[in-house]
């Protein structure tokens, strides 16, 4: 089975230009999920779909970061304009919702390398 | 807010020496505490969920307890091939946080021969 995929994995843009970053999550999963990882910092949460609906924004840093998630399958994360802080790893995640609270397994993708010059 | 806290930020181990790395949390409600591994340029590979105190989990030299405060991950006789960061997160449940992780900052654990 299909782990979590993501493209591109690395990706190097210049100030002010936009990056699309795609992910397919686990066939069956209808929990998607966004984290970001900065130089030197922890792995933080932007976001959070159920199926085609974002659950959770709160991490989104600001209004030049757009995720969907049309028909509930893949997921975009787009950035624009980007700016230098914006570098670092993105990482998709996904799980499948079981409804209860011992909660479900997250797994991660390999990540998309973003470097912004 | 919710808090995680690792140590040490790094490890140096000789192959068959054992140890333990902690993973200190803050939660209003756990609904999970994870263990995933992570290699050089590689995304987060889970290792164990552990859901209340008491709780207990082995894998292969991995062996991960939880507390109510803290969760320990225990390398038995390690390897070269368990060097890696290994990192802990913790699923909040009492505040609508949903599936949403909070990590810390890892552990680098170098084994040599």
């Amino acid at each position: 089975e299909a782990g979590v995929t993501q493209f591109p994995s690395h990706s190097v843009i210049e100030k002010g230009q936009t990056v699309t970053l795609r992910c397919d999550p686990i066939s069956g999963h209808d929990n998607l999920y966004w984290y970001r990882r900065v130089m030197g910092k922890e792995i933080k949460f932007l976001l959070h779909f159920v199926k085609e609906s974002k659950q959770d924004e709160s991490g989104m840093p600001n209004n030049r970061f757009l995720a969907e998630r049309t028909g509930g399958t893949y997921s975009t994360l787009k950035v624009q304009p980007a700016e230098l802080e914006d570098s670092g790893v993105y990482f998709c995640a996904s799980s499948q919702e079981r409804g209860t609270l011992s909660g479900n397994t997250i797994y991660f993708g390999e990540g998309s390398w973003l470097t912004v010059v | 807010e919710d808090q995680v806290t690792q140590s040490p930020e790094a490890l140096r181990l000789q192959e068959g020496e054992s140890s333990s790395l902690n993973c200190s949390y803050t939660v209003s409600g756990l609904r999970g505490l994870f263990w995933y591994r992570q290699d050089p340029g590689k995304g987060p590979e889970f290792l164990f969920t552990l859901y209340s105190a008491g709780e207990e989990k082995e894998k292969e030299r991995l062996k991960a307890t939880l507390t109510k405060k803290e969760s320990f991950l225990h390398i038995t006789a390690p390897k070269p091939e368990d060097s890696a960061t290994y990192l802990c997160a913790v699923r909040e449940g009492l505040t609508g946080g949903g599936n949403k992780l909070t990590f810390g900052t890892g552990t680098q654990l170098k084994v040599e021969l």
